[in-house]
């Protein structure tokens, strides 16, 4: 019964580079959520997926940031050219449905950016 | 805007001691609250919701939340905590008017001594 998997755990990059951040979401669900949590803060929405189409971006930041959740394969978080308040915990849920079903979260990924 | 506050950040019990941990939200509608726990390494896991109904809710581990809807608040409660409570506890809720962002709050890590 596998739940929500994220990897890698843990990212190192440095300022300029790209980090990738992949989630699978739990058997049966097709819908994704990514959420940042910055140092002392909580967690904040990002992004929204279903299968192949992006439902919702408010929460991601236009420039540098992009989202997919392809048809086959993990949802892909990808930050580009990453900058030092870029270091945060990204944490990845999935639902069975949209709304106010519950949503299981995977144990993050901490990108650290040197 | 709605937010979600949790006002101990940092909190140290020693084992058989009592716990309240506070939460207070801000929104005008209605809205489904929850109270998550993310134990060292681990991911975030629930630990119990409130969608309607008795406000005194039962979760796991023995913990219990109380909606109280004239203060806004969600507070959570342990009569007795043990050294493996030792984890961050985060509420959150999602207003029911059809959205699927959680709101969480800062979270509080809470430390007990054996």
């Amino acid at each position: 019964n596998a739940g929500v998997m994220q990897n890698p755990r843990h990212l190192v990059r440095r300022r300029g580079q790209e980090a990738r951040l992949r989630c699978s979401p739990m058997k049966g669900h097709s819908h994704v959520y990514w959420y940042r949590q910055l140092p002392e803060e909580g967690l904040k929405f990002m992004v929204y997926l279903q299968k192949e189409n992006i439902i919702d971006e408010s929460g991601m930041p236009k420039e540098r940031f992009s989202a997919e959740f392809p048809k086959e394969g993990p949802s892909i978080l990808r930050i580009q050219q990453v900058v030092r308040g870029d270091s945060a915990a990204y944490f990845c849920a999935s639902s069975q449905r949209q709304g106010l079903d519950e949503q299981f979260f995977g144990p993050g990924t901490r990108l650290t950016v040197l | 805007a709605q937010s979600v506050s949790q006002h101990n950040h940092h909190v140290i019990l020693s084992e058989a001691a009592s716990l309240e941990l506070g939460c207070n939200y801000s929104y005008g509608g209605t809205v489904n609250l929850f109270w998550y726990v993310q134990y060292p390494g681990q991911h975030l896991q629930l630990l119990l919701k409130y969608f309607s109904g008795d406000p005194l809710v039962k979760g796991i581990k023995g913990f219990e939340a109380e909606f109280i809807k004239s203060k806004f608040s969600f507070n959570l409660r342990k009569p007795s905590v043990q050294w493996s409570d030792t984890a961050e506890y985060f509420c959150a809720v999602i207003p029911t008017s059809g959205t699927y962002k959680y709101i969480f709050g800062t979270g509080t890590r809470l430390k007990v001594l054996a």
